[in-house]
């Protein structure tokens, strides 16, 4: 039962380098969201899913983009990787929107020095 | 003001001991609650909702007070097992009364339990 798979799991890039980070869920959900989580700190929202070809700009959008071509598949790209990206990523899906339960992915941890 | 405000800890305490950790939210207008639970290096997992009439489950007691915008996590009978980062998880709506679920996360309390 996999749930949210994300990878890579750590990953080490250069500043400017890019990056695609791939999140899968196989829930069927329609929902699915990005955050970062710096050390110290809550999750915050970086882009988010209600369904295949809808996405938007979470809290912290700017350095990002997204993509969803199918339910499944949730990629999030770095273009040009800057030290404030240091940070993990989470992946998350859930079946409904205001009143769904949200499930996470293991995370990706990024460093960009 | 922050949206979800908590005690950062960390909290300290020894088996078999009661700890209450509190939340406050700063929109009126949320509409749902949880508490998420974060293990060292690992994603948030859900631990429980958090209803106006208060619930239980098991060791742990979770309560709203919608007046004064205001959450608790109560755990009983502490283990070394409920170590963790507790992070209180508020959910918002948007214009037009829809939600996509965005969850505004505390920033978490930290909880070790010693024997």
């Amino acid at each position: 039962n996999a749930g949210v798979t994300q990878t890579p799991k750590f990953r080490i890039l250069k500043i400017g380098q890019s990056m695609t980070l791939q999140c899968a869920q196989d829930m069927n959900h329609n929902y699915m969201y990005w955050y970062r989580q710096d050390p110290g700190m809550g999750l915050k929202l970086i882009y988010y899913s209600v369904g295949a070809g809808i996405t938007d700009k979470g809290e912290v959008p700017n350095g990002y983009n997204v993509s969803r071509s199918t339910t499944e598949d949730f990629p999030l790209r770095l273009e040009l990787a800057a030290p404030s990206q240091t940070s993990v990523y989470f992946c998350a899906s859930s079946l409904a929107g205001g009143e769904g339960i949200q499930y996470f992915g293991a995370g990706t941890r990024l460093s960009v020095l | 003001r922050k949206e979800v405000e908590q005690d950062p800890g960390p909290f300290n305490v020894p088996e078999g001991a009661t700890v209450a950790f509190n939340c406050t939210y700063s929109n009126s207008a949320s509409q749902s609650f949880f508490w998420y639970r974060q293990d060292c290096r690992k994603e948030p997992k859900l631990l429980m909702s958090v209803y106006s009439s208060g619930n239980e489950d098991g060791r742990f007691t979770a309560q709203l007070n919608r007046a004064s915008q205001y959450i608790s996590l109560l755990i009983r009978d502490s283990k070394l097992s409920d170590s963790a980062t507790y992070l209180c998880v508020v959910v918002g709506i948007i214009a037009g009364g829809t939600s996509y679920g965005k969850l505004t996360f505390g920033q978490g309390t930290i909880l070790t339990v010693h024997p």
